[in-house]
C-alpha cells in the first residue's frame, strides 16, 4: 500500500463548477501537508500548505482531518486553467522534510 | 530569476554512460533534495542535504548514482553506467529551514532518456 494514496481521476469539470477530491495517507507521524499543482511534463509548484484548522487561498479551500488520515482540495469556480495534476504531499521533520507523493489527481476543466 | 534551476533540461544518452545533472537552490536555502519522478507517478525521494552534509539515501538510489554539494551551494547528481530504467524527470528541490512546514520549491528538472 502506498503511503499517500490519490484517485487519479480524470474529473471532468465544466468551467465554473466545483471540484473536490481527496487524498489518504497512512502515517499518522506525517506533520506537514500540502497540495502542489503540476502541469504535463512541467514541475510541481506549491498550491498551498494544509494546517490542522483547514485553509483557503482564494477559489481554493484544503482541509486536513487528523484522525481520519485525510487531506481535501476544493477548487470553487473551476478555470480552465486549473486543468492540471493536483499532488497530495506530506512530510516529517523526523524524516528530514522528504516530501512524499501521492500519484496525482487528473483535473480537466472544460468550456 | 531567484528560483531553483536545473541544467540540462533534457538529456538524451546511449545506455552504458555516464550522466552528470546540476542544481542551483534559491540563494540561503540550507536544504536541497533530489526527486525522481516516472511517467504518471508522483516524485519519489532521491537524497537531500543540509549544506554540504549528505543527510539520507534512498533505496532507489543504487551505487551507480552519487550526489555531492560542495561547499553547501550547488549540488551534482550523477549516473553511471545508465540503464533504460534511469529514464525519468529528475527534480530538485530547496528548502529554506528545517523545521515543521518549511516549504520546498522545485526546479523545472532535467528530462533523461536513455536509448
Amino acid at each position: 500500500r502506498k503511503e499517500v494514496e490519490q484517485d487519479p481521476g480524470p474529473f471532468n469539470v465544466p468551467e465554473g463548477a466545483t471540484v473536490a477530491f481527496n487524498c489518504t495517507y497512512s502515517n499518522s507521524a506525517s506533520q506537514s501537508f500540502f497540495w502542489y499543482r503540476q502541469d504535463c511534463r512541467k514541475e510541481p509548484k506549491l498550491l498551498m500548505s494544509v494546517y490542522s484548522s483547514g485553509n483557503e487561498d482564494g477559489r481554493f479551500t484544503a482541509q486536513l482531518n487528523r484522525a481520519s488520515q485525510y487531506i481535501s482540495l476544493l477548487i470553487r469556480d473551476s478555470k480552465l486553467s486549473d486543468s492540471a495534476t493536483y499532488l497530495c504531499v506530506v512530510s516529517r521533520e523526523a524524516a528530514g522534510n522528504k516530501l512524499t507523493f501521492g500519484g496525482g489527481t487528473r483535473v480537466l476543466v472544460k468550456p | 530569476d531567484t528560483g531553483v534551476s536545473q541544467d540540462p533540461r533534457h538529456k538524451i544518452t546511449k545506455r552504458g554512460q555516464n550522466v552528470t545533472f546540476r542544481c542551483d537552490p534559491i540563494s540561503e536555502h540550507n536544504r536541497l533534495y533530489w526527486y525522481r519522478q516516472t511517467l504518471g507517478q508522483g516524485p519519489e525521494f532521491l537524497t537531500y542535504f543540509q549544506n554540504e552534509a549528505q543527510l539520507e539515501k534512498s533505496r532507489l538510489l543504487s551505487d551507480r548514482f552519487s550526489a555531492e554539494r560542495p561547499k553547501g551551494s550547488f549540488s551534482t547528481l550523477e549516473i553511471q553506467r545508465t540503464e533504460q530504467g534511469d529514464s525519468a524527470m529528475y527534480l530538485c528541490a530547496s528548502s529554506l529551514g528545517t523545521g515543521v512546514n518549511y516549504e520546498q520549491y522545485f526546479g523545472p528538472g532535467t528530462r533523461l532518456t536513455v536509448t
